[in-house]
């Protein structure tokens, strides 16, 4: 069984300021790990993606997340917030072989303060 | 753009009614799956089609059902349409691990 739990349903952060968004997982086979995001009245945008090799995962957009199987968390980070990252963000796991299901978090909204 | 599309882009019905919802997936990629996104929730896992067979399926009663055709676009067929089936339901192609995502169908029931 799988599941993910993502703390914090708001982040506030002020413009130029780090982003930490938090992701916890629970995965009974090696999990791939994925955080998407999604703009309003759009669909899902992949950011970045673990897939057992480096731990450490760089995104688009300056996005970063590091796999820490002991913690098993899978955090997203960014260095300065920029307006345009004000969206909701989805942490999701999947594993093992056969249907890649995602099992999805229940997002985290941003919002960037000016 | 992921290249997977999805129609109509919204879709207003009547609880009782039936609803088609369709999805082209990504040149290349022999997986479609179905998500239900509820209003400030994450996606639900419906269902995975593999080369035209139902290949995994979530806590959704049979009344959610699904095809997937030879080019391997897919539709997800709805009956008997409840108040609760009103969400943004997404289709996701995929060849492993990573799903593309399209734009999402936002149904509504009244």
């Amino acid at each position: 069984a799988q599941s993910v739990t993502q703390l914090g349903s708001h982040v506030s952060v002020s413009e130029g300021a780090l982003v930490l968004l938090r992701c916890n997982y629970s995965s009974s086979v090696p999990p791939y790990l994925f955080w998407y995001v999604q703009y309003p009245n759009q669909g899902l945008q992949l950011l970045l993606k673990y897939t057992s090799a480096a731990t450490l995962v760089k995104g688009i957009n300056g996005f970063e997340a590091e796999f820490k199987k002991s913690e098993t968390s899978f955090h997203l980070t960014k260095p300065s917030a920029h307006m345009s990252d004000a969206a909701e963000y989805f942490c999701a796991v999947t594993g093992g072989t056969g249907t890649y299901k995602y099992i999805f978090g229940t997002g985290t909204r941003l919002k960037v303060l000016a | 753009e992921t290249g997977v599309t999805q129609s109509p882009t919204h879709l207003i019905k009547t609880r009782g009614q039936q609803v088609t919802l369709r999805c082209s997936s990504q040149s290349g990629h022999n997986t479609v799956s179905w998500y239900q996104q509820a209003l400030g929730q994450g996606p639900q896992f419906i269902f995975q089609y593999y080369r035209e067979e139902e290949n995994g399926r979530g806590n959704f009663p049979p009344r959610f059902s699904g095809l997937q055709f030879p080019n391997y676009s897919s539709e997800l067929n709805v009956n008997a349409l409840e108040l609760d089936d009103s969400a943004l339901y997404l289709c996701a192609s995929s060849l492993r691990e990573e799903q593309y995502f399209g734009p999402g169908t936002r149904l509504t029931v009244t």
